[in-house]
């Protein structure tokens, strides 16, 4: 089947600093990826949808200078959270699509983020 | 009101017990899908479904679009079948993911 992988899986950073996330198909190429944010004990939130060579939409809330996505190719789209801060802290996670539409998600490990 | 309502929250069974998990949502939906989340948060698609009912394994999920509520079936359950399940319709055009179901499976 379709895999996706995020790399790190897991990171911790000082306030202030960026970090950047990766996300790739691995055996597809994906026209739509998703980028999730998930609280704990919480739902899955949907932050953005970025397709390749183009600019991502973000969801109402989402800060786009902030979270900054960037889908350069159809198998690597990266999320980089700018001066990233404690409330920042939180489970990101991918998802790609390889038709374009929402129905068919393949969804990636996910990254742990502490911010300090 | 949540736009999706998982019931029960919190599950926890014996080994070999039939566990089902119910999904209520509210909006208008064009398909449904059941998502596995392990304790170290990783997500896997169980099904994605429009209408009936899909099976794989020991799995079992079904739909009724009318009544906007949805099924998910566990048969045999083994303490390998802990994890979150989420249920998340597609709506007009992104996911809503309900908090999950949290089961829990003993040996």
């Amino acid at each position: 089947g379709a895999v996706v992988s995020q790399h790190p899986s897991w990171v911790i950073c000082k306030s202030g600093t960026s970090v950047k996330i990766e996300c790739r198909s691995l055996d597809f190429q994906a026209t739509t990826m998703f980028w999730y944010r998930q609280f704990p004990k919480q739902s899955l939130m949907l932050m953005a949808t970025s397709n390749e060579g183009s600019k991502a939409t973000y969801e109402q809330g989402v800060e786009k200078d902030k979270f900054l996505i960037n889908h350069a190719s159809l198998t690597l789209s990266t999320l980089t959270v700018t001066s990233a801060h404690p409330e920042d802290s939180s489970f990101y996670i991918c998802s790609a699509s390889v038709e374009g539409g929402q129905e068919t998600q393949y969804f990636g490990p996910g990254t742990r983020l502490l911010v300090l | 009101k949540n736009e999706v309502e998982q019931s029960p929250q919190n599950l926890t069974a014996q080994e070999g017990e039939f566990i089902t998990i119910n999904c209520s949502y509210s909006v208008g939906i064009s398909a449904l899908h059941w998502l596995q989340q392990h304790p170290g948060g990783g997500i896997v698609s169980l099904f994605m479904l429009s209408s009936g009912k899909k099976k794989h394994g020991r799995l079992i999920a079904t739909i009724n679009i009318q009544e906007k509520h949805s099924s998910l079936h566990i048969t045999a359950s083994h303490p390998r079948d802990s994890a979150v399940y989420i249920c998340a319709p597609l709506g007009t055009y992104k996911y809503i993911f309900g908090t999950g179901t949290r089961l829990k499976v003993l040996a």
